[in-house]
């Protein structure tokens, strides 16, 4: 079953732009982490935010955790042709060992 | 070490037969994951290894589906009597227990199972 549902499914922005997608879950969580797949292809770790934190960078990306909303937001700043992938949000619940559960995932398109 | 290889990346059977796909996790790693993703979805969890033991199975792991972890490095996720609703991608991922970061996964690009 999947925990987390990205929003939106699918978002196409121009090169230069910023693109940001959201993630909601369902239960408290010890981390957060975000993933990205290109097409066809097996997923990368993007970054990952403890349930403690409310904020976190790395490079263009930003990400964001409101834990009393069970929602997180990923946030791309000057998108490129190559982030053209789709980006999963997954969490690991409190009380599990390390079973990662991931989201239906966003569509991002950056066209040139 | 060259990341997580899965093989094979691509499988085509009829019905009714039997597949086994393998996954080599980086060396040193001690947990080991198997995930389906079906077009337009998230993977779903199967099951885990934490060096040889199989620590959790999901529902979705019917009795025609079974993995092992023999020796506590590569693992083999085999399907028995395939069915059509097995027609996915499956993924392999590994991570380490050690770290502060133990759930960070790092996947393999994943095999693909065709079933006609």
């Amino acid at each position: 079953s999947q925990q987390g549902e990205e929003d939106p499914q699918a978002l196409s922005i121009q090169e230069g732009e910023n693109a940001t997608m959201n993630c909601s879950y369902k239960t408290s969580i010890n981390n957060l982490q975000w993933y990205r797949q290109n097409s066809g292809r097996g997923l990368v770790h993007l970054i990952l935010i403890r349930s403690n934190e409310r904020e976190k960078h790395s490079g263009r990306l930003r990400v964001t955790l409101d834990t009393s909303k069970k929602s997180s937001s990923l946030l791309i700043t000057a998108s490129r042709a190559a982030d053209t992938a789709s980006y999963f949000c997954a969490t690991v619940p409190t009380g599990t060992a390390s079973k990662l559960t991931f989201g239906t995932g966003t569509r991002l398109q950056v066209t040139l | 070490d060259t990341g997580v290889s899965q093989d094979p990346r691509h499988k085509i059977t009829k019905r009714g037969q039997n597949v086994t796909f393998r996954c080599d996790p980086i060396s040193e790693h001690n947990r080991l994951y198997w995930y389906r993703q079906t077009l337009g979805q998230g993977p779903e969890f199967l099951t885990y290894f934490q060096n040889e033991a199989q620590l959790e199975k999901s529902r979705l792991l019917s009795d025609r589906f079974s993995a092992e972890r023999p020796k506590g490095s590569f693992s083999t996720l085999e399907i028995q009597r395939t069915e059509q609703g097995d027609s996915a991608m499956y993924l392999c991922a590994s991570s380490f227990s050690g770290t502060v970061g133990a759930n960070v996964l790092t996947f393999g690009a994943g095999s693909r199972l065709t079933v006609l």
